[in-house]
């Protein structure tokens, strides 16, 4: 079945630093979306991203469709960026989003 | 706009009996998604609506859970004879329903089976 894997499972960085998160899926997709989650567990969308690179602010996520790849590139981290970061891909009839089990980043002082 | 919105947000149940969430999906979106998520297993897919009716239910234990959308502005989880492997965070997330269009979810319903 389909499968979403995503890398590392947790990272800990200094406040500042730049973070890489990858996420790889085993089927041909038709959607592809990084979500955060909060830690009391609200989620929030960050992109919609099936292909492509697209960027808001400090976060940046590229979509290479062919490698079946995604990664959320974060700069300059800060210690509010701490939290899950879910990627989630929507299989070729779309409406079934599948989750990885996401990379929880923890950004200190 | 409100947004999703799940309830209850909390709820403590014992072993064995009944639990129903209920979730308002976003007015205008036709598509309604449950998942479940726990530290062991993440977020996982159970059921999907689209205009009401159920298209996809592979997700959901195939007892004891049930998924249905009466109207466009609610959903229930039902939940029969509970047991403590069910304790999870209940998430609701709607949709446009159009091919690719995001998930919006709600705050999620916590449910402990003790």
């Amino acid at each position: 079945g389909q499968q979403v894997q995503q890398s590392p499972a947790s990272l800990v960085l200094q406040e500042g630093e730049n973070a890489e998160l990858q996420c790889n899926f085993s089927t041909s997709l038709n959607s592809m979306q990084w979500f955060y989650q909060r830690p009391e567990g609200s989620l929030v969308s960050l992109f919609y991203n099936p292909s492509g690179t697209k960027q808001s602010g400090r976060l940046t996520s590229t979509t290479v469709i062919k490698e079946r790849r995604s990664s959320l590139h974060i700069s300059s981290s800060q210690i509010t960026d701490s939290g899950t970061y879910l990627c989630a891909m929507g299989d070729t009839n779309a409406y079934k989003v599948i989750f990885g089990k996401g990379t929880h980043l923890h950004v200190l002082p | 706009n409100a947004g999703v919105i799940q309830t209850p947000r909390h709820k403590v149940t014992g072993k064995g009996q009944e639990a129903t969430l209920w979730c308002e999906p976003i007015s205008g979106h036709s598509a309604v998604f449950w998942y479940r998520q726990t530290i062991v297993q993440g977020l996982e897919f159970l059921t999907y609506f689209r205009n009401q009716a159920p298209i996809d239910d592979s997700g959901m234990p195939k007892e004891r859970f049930s998924a249905q959308m009466p109207n466009q502005s609610h959903s229930t989880l039902k939940i029969q004879s509970t047991q403590p492997q069910d304790s999870a965070v209940y998430l609701c997330a709607s949709s446009l329903g159009l091919s690719g269009n995001t998930l919006y979810f709600g705050e999620g319903s916590r449910l402990i089976v003790v």
